[in-house]
């Protein structure tokens, strides 16, 4: 069955730093690729997606990149800010608008 | 427009009672989907509805919970009698229908549901 893995948190990062997080999936076929976030106290929102090899997924300077030869869909921001505090999850679907497969979601603390 | 509701945002109850969970789409979204967090593990789906049908209730864990759409608006999700495992963070989510490669999924602030 398809799977996600993603690195561990919590991430401890000072403002401004460089992010990474890592993601591989495992699945059948060509799935889309998700970045979900999760603010405190509120749902889950898209971040950014790929629908394709090679396609970046860019959004509020968060970039992923579909790597199908590696499996990985690794979600970077170059400088953090204090309000990216947050709870990442990567996620896949094999068929638009179907159920979604989560990886274990990963906190992210950025501090002043 | 209103995002997706659920009710309530907290519940706790005891191991062998039942709870209803809500959900409340987005206005004219056909698709629902329920899925559950548990013990901080990853996010697993549940079940999926177009309009009042069931069209995927593969991630269902056993016969203690049930889900419903009557009308085809808001959902519920009741689990009963709850176990001590049941224990979670409970989300639902909302997407569009038509045609298209690409329907996003809105998802609620989810419902924590503790059973001591």
């Amino acid at each position: 069955g398809n799977s996600v893995t993603q690195m561990e948190g919590p991430v401890t990062l000072s403002e401004e730093a460089f992010l990474t997080i890592n993601c591989t999936y495992t699945a059948t076929g060509y799935p889309s690729l998700f970045w979900y976030v999760q603010y405190p106290g509120e749902g889950l929102q898209l971040l950014l997606k790929a629908t394709k090899a090679d396609d970046k997924g860019s959004n509020k300077g968060f970039e992923a990149t579909y790597r199908k030869e590696t499996t990985s869909f690794h979600l970077e921001k170059g400088s953090v800010q204090v309000s990216d505090s947050a709870v990442y999850f990567c996620a896949l679907s094999q068929a638009a608008g179907n159920k979604l497969t989560f990886g274990g979601g990963t906190r992210v603390l950025v501090k002043p | 427009e209103a995002g997706v509701t659920q009710f309530p945002s907290h519940s706790v109850i005891e191991k062998g009672q039942t709870v209803t969970l809500r959900c409340d789409p987005i206005s004219g979204h056909d698709n629902l989907y329920w899925y559950r967090r548990v013990m901080g593990k990853e996010i697993k789906f549940l079940l999926h509805f177009v309009k009042e049908s069931k069209q995927d209730e593969s991630g269902m864990p056993n016969n203690r919970f049930l889900a419903e759409r009557t009308g085809g608006t808001y959902s519920t999700l009741k689990v009963q009698p709850a176990e001590l495992e049941d224990s979670g963070v409970y989300f639902c989510a909302s997407s569009r229908s038509g045609t298209g490669n690409f329907k996003e999924q809105f998802f609620g602030p989810g419902t924590r549901l503790t059973v001591l």
